[in-house]
């Protein structure tokens, strides 16, 4: 079965610079979220899109963006990058078409590292 | 607001035993509850949920939690423990009433099945 992809798997920046994570649910599911791991930490949940319309929001800083686009993948723009970034992202997707609950699937994550 | 306790950082059992890993719960509503697995180096996976109905679910490879409400838990159980069990446990709730979607997570549970 298909699962959720994301792109690029690691990732290497320098302090302040740019970076831009993928991720591209799975097919049919119409809600998109993103989980920022630390290391020895437990998923900490940063914002989610359903519809292509942000519908949660969670402990995001201002310098990262994010947005669902009509394909339904969703991007995560992180800007002016810190050290404390350096963690595991991931993204999950679910079908909650209908006023269902279903199930987060995630995908494996992009581990960024910021020097 | 929406929180998850996993007591033990660490379960110990060997192989063959069964295993409990523990798991309590605060939400204002009604919870939906997940637990999830992860292995070194991979995203979370999908174990199994309680939306509504029968109290005890039962999951992927083996694994079964019941849902007590009055005791605010849901702890994951199997009656055999293998090896390839070791991995960090993750419970997390998502508050039905709210409305919002995002997972909140316990701190995980590191479970080691010692041949």
């Amino acid at each position: 079965a298909a699962g959720v992809i994301q792109s690029p798997r690691h990732l290497i920046k320098e302090k302040r610079e740019t970076a831009t994570l993928k991720c591209y649910p799975i097919p049919r599911h119409d809600t998109v979220y993103w989980y920022q791991q630390g290391p020895g930490q437990d998923p900490q949940f940063l914002i989610s899109f359903y519809e292509k319309m942000q519908s949660d929001k969670g402990s995001i800083p201002d310098r990262f963006s994010a947005q669902q686009f009509s394909d339904y993948h969703s991007e995560l723009n992180m800007s002016s990058l810190e050290l404390g970034d350096s963690a595991l992202y991931f993204c999950a997707s679910s079908s909650e078409r209908g006023g269902s609950t279903d199930t987060q699937y995630f995908g494996p994550g992009t581990r960024l590292t910021v020097l | 607001a929406q929180s998850v306790a996993q007591p033990e950082d660490q379960v110990n059992v060997a192989e063959g035993n069964p295993l409990t890993v523990k798991c309590t719960y605060s939400v204002s509503g009604n919870p939906y509850l997940f637990w999830y697995v992860q292995y070194p180096n991979r995203g979370l996976q999908f174990l199994l949920k309680y939306i509504t109905g029968d109290n005890l679910v039962k999951g992927s490879y083996g694994f079964e939690a019941e849902f007590n409400k009055s005791q605010t838990s849901f702890h994951l159980k199997k009656p055999s423990a293998l090896v390839s069990d070791s991995a960090l446990y993750f419970c997390a709730v998502r508050d039905k009433d709210t409305g919002f979607q995002k997972l909140v997570f316990g701190t995980g549970t590191r479970l080691l099945v010692s041949p």
